[in-house]
């Protein structure tokens, strides 16, 4: 078991360009989560989903999209990176939660810098 | 908004010494309380906290819950350097999508 992967580990983007940041992972959980963490911040729930093909947005969405296509997979985009973007993503994902509470795993991480 | 705070935001102890780390909630509809240990890369789940009163242990590591007075302990004993690492407490929240909501973390440094 793998458990939670994500790429690239690190990035480095010009303001204005592209990316994906891919997070899959193979212990067949329902939900899948994208959060950033910054310094004195703490995690911060960018945009999590509760399933194929559902995304809902988080706490601090905005400037990214997401697409869950496939289960195991859950992509952040940022379509027009801006330097208030850096940061580092993690990806966590957990089992369904009907009443039940599951603790998330974590991904690794990617670290992206936004020149 | 629901929030979760942290105490102290950074503590330096020595080998042996014993640590309390601090956290408390205000949430509209509290469900569990997590306690994650971070290192340098992905957080690791260390409890889950869902009624008060009752003690998590796990080795050296125990965490308590104060449903009353909203907050919870993570207690490490006789530490080590390898405990050093940023302690994050997270709450669940109610609904059915199993979101957290993070508090800042404490970070523990462990001097020999």
């Amino acid at each position: 078991n793998a458990g939670v992967t994500q790429t690239p580990k690190f990035r480095v983007l010009k303001t204005g360009q592209s990316m994906t940041l891919l997070c899959a992972q193979d212990m067949n959980h329902e939900y899948m989560y994208w959060y950033r963490q910054d310094p004195g911040m703490g995690l911060r729930l960018i945009h999590y989903s509760v399933g194929e093909g559902t995304t809902a947005k988080g706490e601090v969405p905005d400037g990214y999209n997401v697409s869950r296509l496939k289960k195991q997979n859950f992509l952040l985009g940022l379509e027009s990176a801006a330097p208030s973007q850096t940061s580092v993503y993690f990806c966590a994902s957990s089992y369904a939660s009907a009443g039940t509470p599951y603790e998330q795993y974590f991904g690794p991480g990617t670290r992206l810098t936004v020149t | 908004e629901d929030k979760v705070v942290q105490s102290p935001l950074s503590l330096v102890v020595h080998e042996g010494d014993t640590v309390t780390l601090n956290c408390s909630y205000e949430v509209t509809n509290f469900r569990s309380l997590l306690w994650y240990k971070q290192e340098k890369k992905a957080p690791t789940f260390l409890f889950m906290l869902t009624s008060s009163g009752i003690e998590k242990k796990s080795g050296r590591l125990s965490s308590i819950l104060d449903k009353k007075e909203l907050f919870s302990i993570l207690n490490i004993t006789a530490t080590q350097t390898g405990d050093s690492a940023v302690y994050l407490c997270a709450e669940r929240d109610g609904g059915a999508t199993n979101k957290l909501i993070f508090g800042t973390g404490t970070l523990l440094a462990v001097q020999p």
